[in-house]
Order: structure tokens, then C-alpha cells, then sequence
């Protein structure tokens, strides 16, 4: 099956500090991508949709420029939180979707990233 | 608005059954999928509906009736490994992946 990675896998930072995380499609090429954040017992929330060479769509709710969303090339999009606060402290999900996946499961998770702002 | 419902947690045996359900009301479906996730970890993919019936995968199953909004995760000879956040997600009309908040599964020996 296709394969997502992400890095880090946690992080500690100082509030006032930014984060950068990345995900990648490591034997697809994903023209997009989606990041996700889950709070302890909660579900996924879909945060944006990421579409290389253009800018990402955001859900309601989300700051853009607070989570910058980069995706430069069809296996890496970026997630950059500014200017992090303690309330941003989360498990960051991407997921991958190929472009030409006719199966049913159309989104590769990546591991997740802990982000633990202080 | 769009919801999906499914209980927050379930305690089961070892080596039983049990059937994790999800009701859902969306604007318009595209399918429905079941993933495994463990605690700390991402999603897994377990399962896909878009037609009506049982969809069978070693130990586990997964049924949908589109007419009542109404799907079930089944889980067969269960183990411990399987002791998980079992999510419920639905494709709507504009392809959208909706979420449950996910079913806390506990098994006990």
C-alpha cells in the first residue's frame, strides 16, 4: 500500500515559537493533501486541503496565517504553525490522496506529529 | 448540518463479538468508511460501503443501509491487539470526508 511519513513524529517548543512539519508521499506522487488536527478523544478535524502548485482551501474556523500550509512539490506539503501557543498543542494528522486512486481508500495517512507547546 | 453518530465507548470480551454502529445524515453519500486507529497513532483503513449489505474482511465486517442512514462495524473473534478508536466517515455530495468522533473500544480478558 502507499506509504506517508511525517516529521517530525513530536515536538516540544516555546510558545511564541513556529513549528514546521512535514509530510511526505514516499512511492506516490500526491497532488493532494490534507491536514487534520485530533484533541485527546476527539475525532479528526479536517483543518485544509492542500493542492500542489496552489493555494490551500482552509476550513472554517482555521487561521491561514496562523497554519501555513505549503505544498511545493506532489510528494511534500508543508504545515507551519506560528507564533504557537499552549492552546495549539494537538496531534497534527496529513494524509495523502493520490491522483489517480480509483480504490476505495483514497487517503494514506501519515503517523501524526505531537505537538506539545510550553 | 451534517452529523455522525456513534457511541463514545464500548467494553467487550476476548474472543467475542461486537458490533460498533453509526448513524449518519449528510448532504448526499458517496460512501462509507470504517478505520482503526490506536491511541497516539494515525487512522487505518478497515473498510468501504457504497452499496446496501455486508461487506466481509477476515474477522471483521462492515454493513450499510443507505435508506436508513444506518451503518455497523463487526468485529469476530476478538483480541486484545484490537482494543482501538474505531471511525465512522462518510463521503458527502461534494466528496467530502465527514468524521465521527470515533468509538473507544476496550477489551478485556
Amino acid at each position: 500500500g502507499a506509504v506517508v511519513s511525517q516529521h517530525p513524529s513530536r515536538v516540544i517548543c516555546k510558545s511564541g515559537t513556529s513549528v514546521k512539519i512535514e509530510c511526505r508521499s514516499l512511492d506516490f506522487q500526491a497532488t493532494t493533501m490534507f491536514w487534520y488536527r485530533q484533541f485527546p478523544k476527539k475525532s479528526l478535524m479536517l483543518m485544509a486541503t492542500s493542492n500542489e502548485g496552489s493555494k490551500a482551501t482552509y476550513e472554517q474556523g482555521v487561521e491561514k496565517d496562523k497554519f501555513l500550509i505549503n505544498h511545493a512539490s506532489l510528494t511534500l506539503s508543508t504545515l507551519t504553525v506560528t507564533s504557537a501557543h499552549p492552546e495549539d498543542s494537538s496531534f497534527y494528522i496529513c494524509s495523502a490522496r493520490p491522483p489517480d486512486e480509483r480504490g476505495p481508500n483514497e487517503q494514506f495517512f501519515g503517523p501524526g506529529t505531537r505537538l506539545t507547546v510550553l | 448540518g451534517q452529523n455522525i453518530d456513534q457511541p463514545t465507548e464500548m467494553t467487550a470480551t476476548e474472543g467475542a463479538i461486537v458490533q460498533i454502529n453509526c448513524t449518519y445524515q449528510t448532504s448526499g453519500f458517496n460512501g462509507l468508511f470504517w478505520y482503526q486507529q490506536h491511541a497516539g497513532e494515525a487512522p487505518t483503513f478497515l473498510s468501504y460501503n457504497v452499496l446496501d449489505g455486508l461487506e466481509e474482511k477476515g474477522r471483521f465486517s462492515s454493513f450499510l443501509s443507505r435508506s436508513k442512514g444506518y451503518s455497523y462495524l463487526l468485529l469476530k473473534e476478538l483480541q486484545m491487539k484490537d482494543s482501538a478508536s474505531y471511525l465512522c466517515a462518510v463521503k458527502d455530495s461534494n466528496y467530502q470526508l465527514i468524521w465521527g468522533a470515533g468509538t473507544k473500544l476496550i477489551i478485556k480478558p
